[in-house]
């Protein structure tokens, strides 16, 4: 079975800086998908990037990239220019690329912009 | 906005009553899962639903049961609660199962089982 680890629980960082938040995952798989959500605290659960294991190429929306690490098994979030509405809990989660498409998502980092 | 819509957002039950939860899937989605996410935890998937036919179900009890209507609406039904179904409920809806179609998110329903 797939799993997803979050070992950053909270992370802080002050507006307009750059922050890292990190993510692990664990597949005997080759083909799968990576995502980071963002969940704010009116629950709604908000895509915010996703990566195919195929592509060796980092995905990056706007202020939102990743460094996707495949041998490592290793997914971070690099967040730019950080601002106060970025201040949710982000989770990272992962699909194979077959049968039906479960999220297995990791515990959350809760994410406190600094004014 | 994502499209996908839940109700009702919050909900008390006692120990051993039944619950119904609906989500609305977004226009063009013909599947729905469904994820439990207890205080402080990631979602947990529960089950889905691709046109009107379960889909796959992740290590919940039958208790937890679904519908899939023909405009491809959804129903999660708990029987016999417990008060470790308390939870945020949360569906989402995608435009095919086994495709490379992203899951977009409904607000949720919170329950409260006492």
């Amino acid at each position: 079975a797939q799993t997803v680890t979050q070992s950053q629980p909270e992370m802080s960082v002050q507006e307009a800086e750059t922050v890292t938040l990190s993510c692990t995952y664990d597949t005997s798989e080759s083909d799968y998908y990576l995502f980071w959500y963002k969940q704010p605290p009116s629950r709604q659960m908000i895509l915010v990037i996703r990566q195919e294991a195929y592509k060796q190429q980092n995905a990056t929306e706007n202020r939102f990239s990743v460094n996707f690490q495949k041998a490592a098994k290793s997914f971070s979030l690099k967040i730019s220019d950080s601002q106060l509405g970025d201040a949710a809990m982000y989770f990272c989660a992962y699909r194979n690329n077959f049968g039906n498409e479960k999220l297995t998502f990791g515990t959350g980092t809760r994410l406190t912009i600094i004014p | 906005e994502t499209g996908v819509t839940q109700s009702p957002t919050h909900l008390i039950k006692t120990r051993g009553q039944q619950v119904t939860l609906r989500c609305s899937s977004q226009s063009g989605h013909n599947t729905v899962s469904w994820y439990q996410q207890a205080l402080g935890q990631g979602p947990q998937f529960i089950f889905q639903y691709y046109r009107e036919e379960e889909n796959g179900r992740g290590n919940f009890p039958p208790r937890f049961s679904g519908l899939q209507f023909p405009n491809y609406s959804s129903e999660l039904n708990v029987n016999a609660l417990e008060l470790d179904d308390s939870a945020l409920y949360l569906c989402a809806s995608s435009r095919g199962a086994g495709t490379q179609e992203t899951q977009y998110f409904g607000p949720g329903t919170r329950l409260l089982v006492l």
